[in-house]
């Protein structure tokens, strides 16, 4: 079966940390996903990787960057987190075309 | 561009009631769409899915079918349970299925009670 781990459930940070959300999947998949979900805004995508080393920005790029140094690991990073970037944040994988998107529990990001 | 309208919650029902979610979309040529479910406490998973128009997704009692004319993707069930309550997100992708780069709707809580 399928695992999507990330690596906090809940995380508090102050204005101007530096944050790394991790995010590893054991199913040797190509792609990874970071996501945000908000009340009423649904899930929205920050960035992607369809392979190691490569990251494209998603929809709200702004204030993240990532890291794929390794096939299994996605890092979600906040160069200098501020109160907007308090939210859920989604790790999701995928492997062969047409295959799901399997999707960690999630980790709740409080910034303070 | 393309998006997802699906309605507002939440939606709260009794059990062994109707359910309808309705879903609409817009996007050119010919979308994926998929219906993805969110258990308190957990990420989303795959609930059900269609490919092209006429096809209808079904699993764990769920049905929705892709209506082109329409541009519609309404998730069903016939009784639901009380553990159905979830949120529930209807999303588009790109023709034939990969599930790379989904759009998502906003989401729909459903509470069902005893």
């Amino acid at each position: 079966d399928v695992k999507v781990t990330q690596s906090s459930r809940y995380l508090v940070k102050r204005t101007g940390e530096k944050v790394f959300l991790e995010c590893v999947q054991d199913m040797d998949h190509e792609n990874m996903f970071w996501y945000r979900q908000d009340p009423g805004l649904g899930l929205r995508l920050i960035y992607f990787s369809y392979d190691v080393k490569m990251k494209e920005k998603g929809d709200i790029p702004e204030g993240y960057s990532v890291s794929r140094e390794k096939k299994e690991r996605f890092s979600l990073i906040l160069e200098s987190a501020s109160t907007n970037q308090t939210s859920m944040y989604l790790c999701a994988s995928t492997g062969a075309y047409n295959s799901p998107l399997h999707f960690g529990n999630g980790t709740r990001l409080t910034v303070t | 561009g393309n998006s997802v309208t699906q309605m507002e919650g939440p939606v709260t029902l009794s059990e062994e009631a109707f359910l309808t979610i309705n879903c609409t979309y817009t996007a050119t040529g010919y979308p994926s769409l998929f219906w993805y479910v969110q258990y308190p406490g957990e990420g989303l998973q795959l609930l059900l899915k269609a490919t092209k128009a006429d096809d209808k997704g079904s699993n764990k009692g769920f049905e929705a079918t892709y209506r082109k004319e329409t541009t519609s993707f309404h998730l069903e069930k016939g009784s639901v349970q009380v553990s159905d309550s979830a949120v529930y997100f209807c999303a588009l992708g790109p023709y034939g299925g990969s599930q790379g780069n989904l759009i998502f709707g906003k989401g729909t809580k459903l509470s069902v009670k005893p």
